[in-house]
C-alpha cells in the first residue's frame, strides 16, 4: 500500500491569486496523478507527474494554469493559478501500484470567492 | 470519453437491506475497480474484478462482471450506516484510470 499525505485539506482563497497543494508518498513512485473533483462529479484527470520530465497534461488542463513540479520520487505539487470560482473544487493526487490499485491523499476541497 | 457510467446517480435504504450499484463502461479493461469516497475525502480502495474473472467477494461486496455488456454491479449486503458514502467505479486501460459517475448511497439507521 501507499500512504499519500496532502495539504492544505482545504483553503478559501481570493480570486486572482494562486494556491500550491503539496502531496508526500511514503514510498518511490514513478507516476504521481492529479484529479479534480467537482461538486457533486466524478474524477477527472489534470496531468500526470513523472520525476525528472515535465507533466504531461490532459485535454482542457495546460501548464500555464495548473504548474505541477516533481522534484523527487515521493513528493509532488500542483499550484492552481489566477483562480477564479470555477476553480472551487476538490483536487486529489493519486498514486497506483502497477494499475491494480490506486491511492488517494485526503483530498483539498478549495473554494474560491 | 472512456468514463464508466453509474446507476443508480442515488441510493437510499434502510439498514439491513442490501444495495446494488451498477457501472457500464465503454472500452476493453484490463480490470475494474470499486472505490468509496467519504465526504469529498480521498478515495480508497474496495476491490478489483480482472478481465477474465466474472464474480469476486470480499466480505459484504460482491462484485460482478460482464464484458460482453461492459458493464459490472457492486452488492453491499446487509448494508450499515457507516456505509453511506459515493461509490465509484473505475476501468482500467493502459496505464489509464476512468473513474464512473459514482453512486451516492445513503443508509438510514
Amino acid at each position: 500500500s501507499a500512504v499519500i499525505s496532502q495539504k492544505p485539506s482545504r483553503d478559501i482563497c481570493q480570486r486572482g491569486t494562486s494556491l500550491t497543494i503539496q502531496c508526500q508518498v511514503d514510498s518511490q513512485v514513478t507516476m504521481m496523478f492529479w484529479y479534480r473533483q467537482q461538486p457533486g462529479q466524478s474524477l477527472t484527470l489534470i496531468a500526470t507527474a513523472n520525476q525528472g520530465s515535465e507533466a504531461t497534461y490532459e485535454s482542457g488542463f495546460v501548464i500555464d494554469k495548473f504548474p505541477i513540479s516533481r522534484p523527487n520520487l515521493t513528493f509532488s505539487t500542483l499550484t492552481v493559478s489566477n483562480m477564479s470560482p470555477e476553480d472551487s473544487s476538490i483536487y486529489l493526487c493519486s498514486v497506483n501500484r502497477e494499475y491494480t490499485e490506486a491511492f488517494f491523499g485526503q483530498g483539498t476541497r478549495l473554494t474560491v470567492v | 470519453s472512456q468514463q464508466g457510467e453509474e446507476d443508480p446517480q442515488a441510493l437510499s435504504i434502510q439498514e439491513g437491506e442490501n444495495a446494488t450499484m451498477n457501472c457500464s463502461y465503454k472500452t476493453s479493461i484490463n480490470n475494474l475497480q470499486w472505490y468509496r469516497q467519504n465526504s469529498g475525502r480521498g478515495l480508497v480502495h474496495l476491490i478489483l474484478i480482472r478481465s477474465n474473472e466474472r464474480e469476486k467477494h470480499s466480505g459484504r461486496l460482491r462484485v460482478t462482471l460482464d464484458t460482453s455488456k461492459k458493464s459490472s454491479s457492486l452488492l453491499i449486503t446487509a448494508s450499515r450506516a457507516a456505509d453511506t458514502a459515493s461509490y465509484f467505479c473505475a476501468t482500467v486501460t493502459g496505464n489509464q484510470f476512468y473513474f464512473g459517475t459514482g453512486t451516492s448511497l445513503t443508509v438510514i439507521p
